[in-house]
């Protein structure tokens, strides 16, 4: 079965440092692999997804997701983190089984930046 | 903001009353799904769609169920509330013939039964 795994529970990072919110997969063929952001109350925005080509992919509000095969990882990054980036951070990958295709979270991550 | 919407935001209700939590969206999307948010947050698929008629279970075993009888509606209904169905409900869509789409959420629905 397909999965992904979000080792830390919480990031904690000071405003304007780097931030970095891990995810690691397991997946039988080409992964999808997405990232999304919910802010409290709200459901969830998607942020960026992974298909194939360049490793290195650009999304929403200045994050970029790095896929590495040889680690089975699309770790989120940011150069410099915002207070307002502060929210509950969730990796997916979409999923095939006998009756198609759906998304599957990780068990998310909240990330805190501080001022 | 994304064209799914979901109601009621908020409801508390008794137990053993019959709760029907609606989602709808306006993106003409094929693929419609129920995720069960747990207090530590974790999302679980309960339930999916691929369009008309079609409604699958997903990995989390649920006591609701679903029906899709028009693409852009996807209610979800609890025959008999307990108070272990206090949870989150998010609801979203997306577009079907392609692995990589990506879901679109409603605001979700908090569900508290007493």
């Amino acid at each position: 079965a397909q999965s992904v795994a979000q080792p830390e529970d919480q990031v904690n990072v000071a405003e304007g440092n780097p931030l970095t919110v891990k995810c690691t997969y397991s997946v039988s063929g080409n992964p999808y692999l997405f990232w999304y952001v919910q802010y409290p109350n709200r459901g969830l925005q998607f942020l960026l997804k992974y298909i194939t080509g360049d490793n290195l992919v650009k999304g929403s509000y200045g994050f970029e997701a790095e896929f590495n095969k040889s680690q089975t990882s699309f770790h989120l990054k940011k150069p410099s983190a915002l207070v307002s980036d502060s929210a509950l951070y969730f990796c997916a990958v979409s999923s095939v089984n006998q009756a198609g295709t759906a998304l599957i979270f990780g068990k998310g991550t909240t990330l805190s930046v501080s001022s | 903001e994304a064209d799914i919407y979901q109601t009621p935001r908020y409801l508390v209700i008794g137990t053993g009353k019959k709760i029907t939590l609606e989602c709808s969206q306006t993106m003409g999307h094929d693929k419609m799904y129920w995720y069960q948010q747990d207090p530590g947050m974790e999302l679980h698929l309960i339930h999916y769609s691929y369009g008309v008629n079609s409604t699958e279970k997903g990995d989390l075993s649920s006591e609701s169920t679903v029906s899709r009888i028009r693409t852009e509606h996807f209610p979800l209904t609890l025959e008999s509330a307990r108070p272990s169905h206090t949870s989150q409900y998010l609801c979203a869509s997306s577009e079907l013939g392609t692995d990589d789409a990506e879901a679109f959420f409603g605001q979700g629905t908090r569900l508290t039964v007493v």
